[in-house]
């Protein structure tokens, strides 16, 4: 079956850290870039990070730059996002995407994970 | 970035009428980047439309989009129950992509 589930979410204080994970299958995971994209609950989307099928580039909303980092084990089939110094206002549902991007940028984002929730809470 | 509003605000229709949202970005869309979305209560978000036109794999044909420059629509010409959910349009032919807020479409 072709899909992504993400894991990693949870309850973390202001400042804090968190590593989520998303693991695909059912597809050849090195053949397309991957996002996330988060949604606060009852709200909107709004696209966190991308980065290309081999790594090498990547790409953050100015909210979270310099703070999240994305990274990918195409070994593993698995898309990471590390965030660090954490603020109440990243509380959200966190999905990852498969992205129909081309030379390192964002597309349409065709397959989702049903996301893990993020809470930044003291 | 670029701003995408749509509307009209909840829309209630009953199911086998037709439904129209609107998607209006604050700039020009290049190349026909912008995509239209489903999504349910507790799911991720289904890609509908890409391309403005071009429906994904496996939506029925009942779904289509169109416009072009900044005022984009996706028709579902007859609702079906499970067609009542949360539509969002998404640009992509500028970095960042962006979202619209949503259009709910709600039983009447």
């Amino acid at each position: 079956e072709v899909q992504l589930v993400e894991s990693g979410g949870g309850v973390v204080r202001p400042g804090g850290s968190l590593r989520l994970s998303c693991a695909a299958s059912g597809f050849r995971f090195d053949d397309y870039g991957m996002s996330w994209v988060r949604q606060v609950p009852g709200k909107g989307l709004e696209w966190v990070s991308s980065i290309n099928w081999t790594g090498g580039s990547t790409g953050y909303a100015d909210s979270v730059k310099g703070r999240f980092t994305i990274s990918r084990d195409n070994a593993k089939n698995s898309l990471y996002l590390q965030m660090n110094s954490l603020r109440a206002e990243d509380t959200a549902l966190y999905h990852c995407a498969r992205d129909q991007g081309w030379l390192g940028r964002s597309g349409y984002f065709d397959l989702w994970g049903r996301g893990t929730l993020v809470t930044v809470s003291s | 970035e670029i701003v995408l509003t749509q509307s009209p605000g909840p829309l209630s229709l009953s199911p086998g009428e037709r439904a129209t949202l609107s998607c209006r970005t604050s700039q020009s869309i290049s190349s026909s980047y912008l995509a239209w979305y489903q999504q349910k209560p507790g799911q991720a978000p289904r890609l509908l439309i890409y391309g403005v036109s071009s429906r994904a794999t496996g939506i029925p044909d009942r779904f289509s989009g169109s416009g072009s420059g900044t005022d984009f629509t996706l028709t579902i010409s007859r609702l079906e129950p499970e067609d009542f959910a949360v539509y969002y349009c998404q640009q992509y032919g500028s970095s960042p992509p962006t979202f619209g807020q949503g259009t709910k479409v709600e039983i009447k």
